[in-house]
């Protein structure tokens, strides 16, 4: 079965760090496009990172130079390493496949598998 | 503020349709990338609903439909049940932030 069970979340003091994990089932982190989003305290979804097959990265311009994504090949996890946390990084964070198909202007990505998320609170 | 834009809010009646849209811009929905769909019921996580503007994954009703044209894109939903409560999330890719973007969300009542 296809899955995905993050862990690591918990309550952490501002400019704090925090490093979450993503354990893969049914698949290999390695071969594909893995991310994290993240969802505020009754908000919407904001991508935060992404790891692409080739091990191009994407941040959020919110946590550009704080935060940063990898992959464990030998344990088929995926990991969020969270530095200089803020209050406003308190959210559900969770760790998403995503699949792709050729398009006219490059590969078009969605995330086909979720995992249930771990939560993150920055708070003093 | 999101990127695409979504109506906060949208309802229906039992066995009403309803629609939901998504608007964006020329760097992402109008620059020609895909619109994907999210299905988040209370308390849970997200479940891909669409992808590609209009193709469902094995599984998902055909009471759901999509669309895109121009700078926006639309789900629809058909014969409305009580189990479509849930709050819906459109998703593309935007040039400017060279990144996927999410809509900011519509919560679907079902009166």
């Amino acid at each position: 079965e296809v899955q995905l069970v993050e862990s690591g979340g918990g309550l952490v003091q501002p400019g704090g760090s925090l490093r979450l994990s993503c354990a893969a089932s049914g698949f290999t982190v390695s071969g594909n496009y893995m991310s994290w989003v993240r969802q505020a305290p009754g908000k919407g979804l904001e991508l935060v990172s992404v790891i692409y097959s080739g091990a191009t990265t994407y941040f959020a311009d919110s946590v550009k130079g704080r935060f940063t994504i990898s992959r464990d090949i030998s344990k088929n996890t995926l990991s969020l390493q969270m530095n200089s946390l803020r209050g406003e990084d308190t959210a559900v964070y969770f760790c998403a496949r995503g699949s792709g198909y050729p398009g006219p202007k490059g590969y078009y990505y969605y995330m086909d598998v979720w995992g249930k998320g771990t939560t993150v609170t920055v708070s003093s | 503020q999101s990127v695409l834009t979504q109506p906060p809010s949208v309802s229906g009646a039992p066995g009403q349709r309803v629609t939901i849209s998504c608007t964006g811009s020329s760097s992402n929905i109008g620059a020609g990338y895909d619109v994907h769909w999210y299905q988040q019921l209370p308390g849970t996580a997200p479940k891909l609903l669409m992808y590609g503007n209009s193709n469902r994954p094995s599984g998902v009703p055909d009471r759901f439909s999509g669309s895109k044209s121009g700078t926006s894109a639309s789900l629809a939903i058909t014969g409305l049940q009580a189990e479509d409560e849930a709050d819906y999330y459109c998703q593309s890719y935007d040039s400017s932030l060279s990144g996927g973007v999410f809509g900011g969300g519509t919560k679907l009542t079902v009166l």
